[in-house]
C-alpha cells in the first residue's frame, strides 16, 4: 500500500527547479503532499483529489493522474526554505487514512 | 487553537517497561491518527479514531500496543513490554473529519521513544 517516491534525494542550487514523483499500485482517491524539516512535524502542502486536477501554492504546484495513480510535485525557482523531506500520502478509499512514501530529501544550496 | 500537542516529547525506557504517550488534537477535530516514523522513513499508519470510536488498526499494531480516545478528545497510545524495535517517533495527527476526501491532517511534533 505504500507509494513509491522518486528520486530519493536531490540537491539544487537556489533558483533551480525540481520534480518529485509519487506512484501507487492501487487506485487512489486523493494524494496529499507534506514537507518535513529535520526534527519537526510534517507540514501540509496540498491535496489533490481524483479528477486530474492540478494545484499550485506560490512556486510549488502538483498534478495528479488518477489513471496512472501518479502524482508529481513541482518546485520552481527553489529557495533555501524549500529544503526538507517531501512525502506524498495516498488515500485509497476517501476515508483519509494516508499511506506515506519513503520521502524525497531535497537540499537547496546557495 | 494551539495545534496538536504531544507529551512527552522524549521518552527513554528500558526494554520490557510500559510507556504511554498522550495526544491532544485541535479542539474541533473529530479524527485523530497515530503514526510511527523511523529514521529515514515516512510515517507508518497505526490507527485512527472518529470521535471515540477506533475505526481502523494497522497490522503493525501488535497486541502490545493499545490506543484509546475515551471522550473523543485526547488520545493515549500505550506500548507494553517495550522492545528495542519499538524505538521510533510516534506522531499524532488530527483532522476535521469531513468525508469529502479533502481532509487535511495536522501533525503534532511527535514523541520520540528510545528503548535501551
Amino acid at each position: 500500500q505504500q507509494p513509491v517516491q522518486s528520486p530519493q534525494a536531490v540537491i539544487l542550487r537556489e533558483g533551480e527547479d525540481a520534480v518529485i514523483n509519487c506512484s501507487s499500485s492501487k487506485a487512489l482517491y486523493s494524494v496529499h503532499w507534506y514537507r518535513q524539516k529535520h526534527g519537526e512535524a510534517p507540514v501540509f502542502l496540498m491535496i489533490l483529489l481524483k479528477g486530474g486536477e492540478q494545484k499550485g501554492h506560490d512556486k510549488i504546484s502538483a498534478s495528479f493522474n488518477e489513471k496512472k495513480q501518479q502524482s508529481s510535485l513541482y518546485l520552481t525557482a527553489s529557495q533555501l526554505s524549500y529544503s526538507g523531506t517531501y512525502f506524498c500520502g495516498t488515500d485509497q478509499t476517501g476515508a483519509n487514512n494516508l499511506f506515506f512514501g519513503t520521502g524525497t530529501r531535497l537540499t537547496v544550496i546557495p | 487553537d494551539t495545534g496538536v500537542s504531544q507529551d512527552p516529547r522524549h521518552k527513554i525506557t528500558k526494554r520490557g517497561q510500559n510507556v504511554t504517550f498522550r495526544c491532544d488534537p485541535i479542539s474541533e477535530h473529530n479524527r485523530l491518527y497515530w503514526y510511527r516514523q523511523t529514521l529515514g522513513q515516512g510515517p507508518e499508519f497505526l490507527t485512527y479514531f472518529q470521535n471515540e470510536a477506533q475505526l481502523e488498526k494497522s497490522r503493525l499494531l501488535s497486541d502490545r500496543f493499545s490506543a484509546e480516545r475515551p471522550k473523543g478528545s485526547f488520545s493515549t497510545l500505550e506500548i507494553q513490554r517495550t522492545e528495542q524495535g519499538d524505538s521510533a517517533m510516534y506522531l499524532c495527527a488530527s483532522s476535521p473529519g469531513r468525508f469529502s476526501g479533502a481532509n487535511v491532517l495536522t501533525f503534532g511534533a511527535g514523541s520520540r521513544l528510545t528503548v535501551l
